[in-house]
Formats: C-alpha cells, sequence, structure tokens
C-alpha cells in the first residue's frame, strides 16, 4: 500500500522569507499524482499545487513551487515570500492512476506558523 | 460559485443515535469522496463514490454507510455512532483522473 510521509511536525518561517515542508512517499507505481493541500484555521482544505509524476518540468504556483524528485520519492513544497496568510497545515498527498482507485492518501501534515 | 456544500458545519451527538451528514456538490462531477481527519493521522478515506449507484469502501469504513441516488448529492450515514467517531469529516468531489478534491467545509462530529 501506498504511504506518504511528512517528516516535520511542525515548522515556523519569518515573514518574507523562504520555507521548504518536506514530503516523501512509497509506491512501486510509475505514474501518479501528488498534491499539496492547505487548511487554515477556518480548516477549509486549498488545493495549492498539483505534480502529474510523468511530467519532469516542477510545477509551480505563483509563490508555492515543488521539488519533484522522482527517484528519490520525494516532493516537497517551497513557499517563498512567505506571508501570514500562510499560516496553516499543510498536507502531502498522493493518487495513483488507474480506472477504478480512489484513493489520495494523505500525510499526516506540518503545521506552519509564520513570525511576523 | 462552484462549491461542495456540507451539512452541519457541527454537531454534537449521543451513542447509538443513527445521524446523516449530507453533501452536495454543484460542478457535476462523477467522483465523490468522504475523508475524516484525526491528529496525526491526517485524512483517511471513508467512502468513494465513481457515479449514481457506484460506491466503495475506503481505508475505514467500519460504522458508516453512504448512498449516492443522484450525482450531486452523496449524504454519510452513521448507524449507530460511538465515541470513537468522534472526528473531522470531510465531503469531497472531482472530475477527472488528474484532478484535485474540492472539499466541502467540513463537520465537527463528537459523539458523547
Amino acid at each position: 500500500a501506498q504511504t506518504v510521509t511528512q517528516s516535520q511536525p511542525e515548522m515556523s518561517v519569518q515573514e518574507a522569507e523562504t520555507v521548504t515542508l518536506s514530503c516523501t512517499y512509497d509506491t512501486s507505481e510509475s505514474d501518479y499524482y501528488l498534491f499539496w493541500y492547505k487548511q487554515p484555521p477556518s480548516r477549509q482544505m486549498i488545493l495549492v499545487i498539483r505534480q502529474e509524476a510523468y511530467k519532469q518540468q516542477n510545477a509551480t504556483e505563483n509563490r508555492f513551487s515543488v521539488n519533484f524528485q522522482k527517484a528519490a520519492k520525494s516532493f516537497s513544497l517551497k513557499i517563498s515570500d512567505s506571508q501570514l496568510g500562510d499560516a496553516a497545515m499543510y498536507f502531502c498527498a498522493y493518487r495513483m492512476v488507474d480506472n477504478y482507485g480512489q484513493n489520495f492518501v494523505f500525510g499526516p501534515g506540518t503545521r506552519l506558523s509564520v513570525l511576523p | 460559485e462552484a462549491q461542495v456544500t456540507q451539512n452541519p458545519r457541527y454537531l454534537i451527538t449521543v451513542t447509538g443515535k443513527k445521524l446523516t451528514v449530507t453533501c452536495s456538490q454543484n460542478m457535476n462531477h462523477e467522483y465523490m469522496s468522504w475523508y475524516r481527519q484525526d491528529p496525526g493521522l491526517g485524512l483517511r478515506q471513508i467512502y468513494y463514490s465513481m457515479n449514481v449507484e457506484v460506491t466503495d469502501k475506503g481505508d475505514v469504513p467500519e460504522g458508516y454507510k453512504v448512498s449516492r441516488k443522484e450525482k450531486r448529492n452523496f449524504p454519510l450515514i452513521l448507524e449507530s455512532p460511538s465515541p470513537n467517531q468522534t472526528s473531522l469529516y470531510f465531503c469531497a468531489s472531482r472530475f477527472g483522473q488528474g484532478q484535485g478534491y474540492t472539499f466541502g467545509s467540513g463537520t465537527r462530529l463528537t459523539v458523547v
């Protein structure tokens, strides 16, 4: 079974600085999708960024970018120019590509604090 | 506005009293799913549905039921809630295989 690990339960970053959240996963599949979700105190789950495993290029969404290392099964999230509104729980998620599977596998989350 | 609507947002109930958490999406998504979120465990899938009348168990289905009679609705039913079902529940939907889920705003359930 696939597993997703986020080894940093909590992290903090100074406002305007850059922070990287780590995520590793375990799979025997060659094609899959990876996601980062943000959960602010409002508890709404918000999709931050998405990566397709067959694409070499790292995904980028404004201040958010990923470092996807397929061989190492690593999918870290970099937040540049951190803002107070970035404070949230961040979940890494994996999804296999097939016709039937539905399951997103989520990591346990990393709580990010942004210090003014 | 495209969204997933789940109700109620908060619910306190007693052990054994049947309850239903409703979920509705207005995006014509085929895929819908229920998750529970517990501290340190992330989100775990309870049930999912690929289309009307097609549902299947996720990782933690015990104690839950679902139905998908219409494409837009996917209610979660707890026939006899127990305290270990106290959790934060999310309904989610998506369109295609590679798409991320759109989540509802969550239901905080407490079973006493």
